[in-house]
């Protein structure tokens, strides 16, 4: 009973760099998010998909790109690491439709750029 | 532009002590309001939604549409009760955009 799982766990990187988090769930939800939690910033959202093939900027979208590659998949790309994308990314699925669905988070990737 | 404001970063509470930790927000239509909860090493999870009226781990969280608030309540502090804690609104749309609140975090003393 995985649920969202996103890897890796744990990167480091250097300025410039580029990197892909991926996240992937098991729940047949249609929609997806992408957050980055900062001390004194709570969760911000990076980018959502509503449903396959469809994306949406969030709040913070700026250096991010995403790709919902099917269902389960939605994952986030860092083009051009720079330090302030230092953060812990949070992916998360939710049921698509009416009525108060609540989302379903992974554990979560510490990322640092150095 | 729907909008959530936790205004306490920080909570202390004695062990026993009543708990309630503050959610505002903003929002043109119908809101639809959760707590979420992320204890230490663990992952965000739903505490409780406004919909269900229920009551999760003790801690109960009223909709007041006139103050536009959302205030998540506990008569009894517990010491595992010390976690963060996120009121966040999503967007009663298709999209079900969430905006989450810049979190609380709760501290219970023995």
């Amino acid at each position: 009973n995985a649920g969202v799982t996103q890897t890796p766990k744990f990167q480091v990187l250097k300025t410039g760099q580029s990197m892909t988090l991926q996240c992937a769930q098991d729940m047949n939800h249609n929609s997806m998010y992408w957050y980055r939690q900062d001390p004194g910033m709570g969760l911000r959202l990076i980018y959502y998909s509503a449903s396959e093939g469809t994306t949406d900027k969030g709040e913070v979208p700026n250096g991010y790109n995403v790709s919902r590659l099917n269902k389960r998949e939605f994952s986030l790309r860092l083009e051009s690491a720079a330090p302030s994308q230092t953060s812990v990314y949070f992916c998360a699925s939710s049921p698509r439709g009416a009525g108060n669905q609540p989302q379903h988070f992974g554990d979560g990737t510490r990322l640092s750029i150095l | 532009a729907q909008r959530v404001t936790q205004p306490e970063k920080l909570l202390s509470v004695f062990k026993g002590a009543p708990v309630e930790l503050k959610c505002n927000y903003s929002y043109s239509g119908s809101p639809e309001l959760f707590w979420y909860v992320q204890y230490s090493r663990q992952r965000l999870q739903l505490l409780l939604r406004h919909i269900s009226r229920e009551s999760i781990k003790g801690f109960t969280a009223d909709l007041n549409k006139g103050e536009t608030s959302f205030h998540l309540k506990k008569p009894f502090a517990q010491e595992e009760d010390s976690a963060m804690y996120y009121c966040a609104l999503q967007d009663s749309g298709g999209y079900q955009k969430v905006t989450f609140g810049t979190g609380t975090k709760l501290q219970v003393i023995p």
